[in-house]
């Protein structure tokens, strides 16, 4: 069974630019996850799919980055335009339900780079 | 807030010796906890998790964890460290009840295995 694979893995971009990020979670899980960390600090939380609907995304920073998870399979996250301070890395995780119990499975992730 | 906090960013031991690291959470309600292991260019990969069934949890590749209430710690071990070993580990919590389903983590600790 394949993993979480997330697209690209690195990617440097100028700021100002358009970066789009996508997460292709394990066939089945209708729960989607987005997490980023920032050089080095924690591992933060940016929002949860359940399927195609957004279910939190209380962790979003700001109406510059959209995510969207169209028919409940794959999911994007675009960041537009680009400043310096979004710059690290940016996992997804997946899960099959949405229980506190449940596991989350994560992506290699995609490390974004903002010059 | 709720959160969860590793001591040490870096962690040290000599092939052979015992492992230890250190996590404690503060919330009012015992939260679940998960420890991750990630490993060079790979995605985080669950060790163990409490689930509020025993208190003594094992993982895999020989660690296990404790879930301390008294001491609001789950600190991970492992009786003798491989080289295999050296990566970063997160320790995470999340809430066991409530519609808010995202891992909360700690800043991570690198642990280095010397020879």
């Amino acid at each position: 069974e394949a993993g979480v694979t997330q697209f690209p893995s690195h990617s440097v971009i100028e700021k100002g630019q358009t970066v789009t990020l996508r997460c292709d979670p394990i066939s089945g899980h209708d729960n989607l996850y987005w997490y980023r960390r920032v050089m080095g600090k924690e591992i933060k939380f940016l929002l949860h799919f359940v399927k195609e609907s957004k279910q939190d995304e209380s962790g979003m920073p700001n109406n510059r980055f959209l995510a969207e998870r169209t028919g409940g399979t794959y999911s994007t996250l675009k960041v537009q335009p680009a400043e310096l301070e979004d710059s690290g890395v940016y996992f997804c995780a997946s899960s099959q339900g949405s229980t506190s119990t449940d596991t989350q499975y994560f992506g290699p992730g995609t490390r974004l780079t903002v010059l | 807030a709720q959160s969860v906090t590793q001591l040490g960013s870096h962690v040290s031991v000599s092939e052979g010796a015992l492992v230890l690291l250190r996590c404690n959470y503060s919330s009012s309600v015992p939260p679940y906890l998960f420890w991750y292991v990630q490993y060079p260019n790979q995605g985080l990969q669950l060790l163990l998790k409490y689930t509020s069934a025993a208190t003594l949890v094992k993982g895999i590749n020989g660690f296990e964890a404790e879930f301390k209430k008294s001491e609001t710690s789950f600190h991970l071990t492992k009786p003798s460290a491989h080289m295999s070993d050296a990566a970063e580990y997160f320790c995470a919590r999340r809430a066991p009840t409530g519609s808010a389903r995202q891992l909360t983590f700690g800043s991570g600790t690198q642990l280095t295995v010397l020879p």
